[in-house]
């Protein structure tokens, strides 16, 4: 089976500094798509940034990035400056010809 | 523009009974998708549709399970008999044309079967 693994159930950081959550993942196909999702407590799961696996450049989205490693199927998203509203459970996912496989989460908290 | 919507948000019931829940896609959202996370599991895949059609229904766990997407707008995932390892939270997603574009996610149903 082709899985995603996060590694940390659980990562804390003070506001205002960065964070990075891991994530690896297995695959057999040349062309995907990688995504992190997150879901605050009590609401629905949203987009925070996508990858495409056929580009080099890591995507960025404000205070989202990602580090792409190809060769290692490793996909870490880096938050930085957090705020107390990036508390929440972060998804890692990769697709394969649209559906999508999930890593078992990561619960963020960050302290004031 | 509304999000997805999924009915009910919480459902319990009994083993042996039969459960319905609804997904109401985005307009115009060719692509509707159905994942369950079991508790302390990762979210799992169930089915794909593309528009009436099933595109992929390799997650499904036995027949037990029936999905249908009626004339490609709203889906409803039906659960008879239901035992108590069904129970979790189902979501429901959806997406425009490619299968590689964002899946917008709906805010799930929690199931318990008792």
């Amino acid at each position: 089976a082709q899985t995603v693994t996060q590694s940390q159930p659980e990562m804390s950081v003070q506001e205002a500094e960065t964070v990075t959550l891991s994530c690896t993942y297995d695959t057999s196909e040349s062309d995907y798509y990688l995504f992190w999702y997150k879901q605050p407590p009590s609401r629905q799961m949203i987009l925070v940034i996508r990858q495409e696996a056929y580009k080099q450049q890591n995507a960025t989205e404000n205070r989202f990035s990602v580090n792409f490693q190809k060769a290692a199927k490793s996909f870490s998203l880096k938050i930085s400056d957090s705020q107390l509203g990036d508390a929440a459970m972060y998804f890692c996912g990769r697709t394969s010809y649209g559906k999508l496989t999930f890593g078992q989460g990561t619960i963020l908290t960050v302290h004031p | 523009e509304a999000g997805v919507t999924q009915f009910p948000s919480h459902s319990v019931i009994e083993k042996g009974q039969t459960v319905t829940l609804r997904c109401d896609p985005i307009s115009g959202h060719d692509n509707l998708y159905w994942y369950r996370r079991v508790m302390g599991k990762e979210i799992k895949f169930l089915l794909h549709f593309v528009k009436e059609s099933k595109q992929d229904e390799s997650g499904m766990p036995n027949n037990r399970f029936l999905a249908e997407r009626t004339g490609g707008t709203y889906s409803t995932l039906k659960v008879q008999p239901a035992e108590l390892e069904d129970s979790g939270v189902y979501f429901c997603a959806s997406s425009q044309s490619s299968i590689y574009n964002e899946q917008f996610f709906g805010p799930g149903t929690r199931l318990t079967v008792l």
